[in-house]
């Protein structure tokens, strides 16, 4: 089983901050990962795929780096509706998330 | 742009089965890979199984021996069925729709194991 590990496990910025948050995995994922957004009460949002594609209608502010066991999700200028719940999952071997980084608003 | 919906009752006895369907609407089930996920209240994702429009389905290993998805093309729905529940089931149940990855969710349903 691929274990995700998600850093920090909340992050505390201001509006217009660069936000960094870290996803580790326990074995090589090659790019076999996404990042999904989940605001309260809703369904999680595809926002990357695949490391580093953004998904249709994703903003630009949001790039995904990484490959291996290393993954990075960068928002370059927090908006207000970025501040939400962010999963990283991959799909190398079935299909696991992460534990979940939390952005709130400092 | 297809859209999902869960349904099924929100409170299951212990050692019930739990039973969610998904209607698909604004498209057709016979294609894609359909899939359900749980969130237990304040926790993180599980993905639980998916089934392709054919009928074949995988199911995460954890709950496999619980877990049976089957899908109904006549009226555009899939299926969750899982059985011997436990308080540890209590979850929001999302269905979605796999292409490589989980791109399009429904809304999820939350489920309560209690007697």
């Amino acid at each position: 089983e691929i274990v995700l590990t998600q850093s920090p496990a909340t992050l505390s910025l201001s509006p217009g901050d660069r936000a960094t948050l870290s996803c580790r995995a326990s074995q090589s994922l090659s790019t076999y990962l996404a990042w999904y957004q989940q605001k309260p009460g809703q369904a999680p949002r595809l926002l990357i795929y695949d490391a580093s594609n953004r998904a249709t209608g994703i903003p630009a502010r949001f790039s995904g780096s990484g490959s291996g066991t290393d993954f990075t999700l960068t928002i370059s200028s927090l908006e207000p509706e970025d501040f939400a719940v962010y999963y990283c999952q991959q799909r190398s071997d079935w299909f696991s998330f992460g534990g979940g980084t939390k952005v709130e608003i400092k | 742009q297809e859209q999902l919906q869960a349904s099924g009752p929100g409170l299951v006895k212990p050692s019930e089965t739990l039973s969610l369907t998904c209607t698909v609407s604004g498209g057709s089930i016979s294609s894609h890979y359909w899939s359900w996920i749980r969130q237990p209240p304040g926790k993180g994702l599980e993905w639980i199984g998916y089934i392709y429009y054919s009928g074949s389905t995988n199911y995460n290993p954890s709950l496999k021996s619980r877990v049976t998805i089957s899908l109904d093309r006549s009226k555009n729905q899939f299926s969750l069925k899982l059985s011997s529940v436990t308080a540890a089931d209590t979850a929001v149940y999302y269905c979605a729709r796999k292409g490589t990855w989980f791109d399009t969710w429904g809304q999820g349903t939350l489920v309560i194991v209690s007697s």
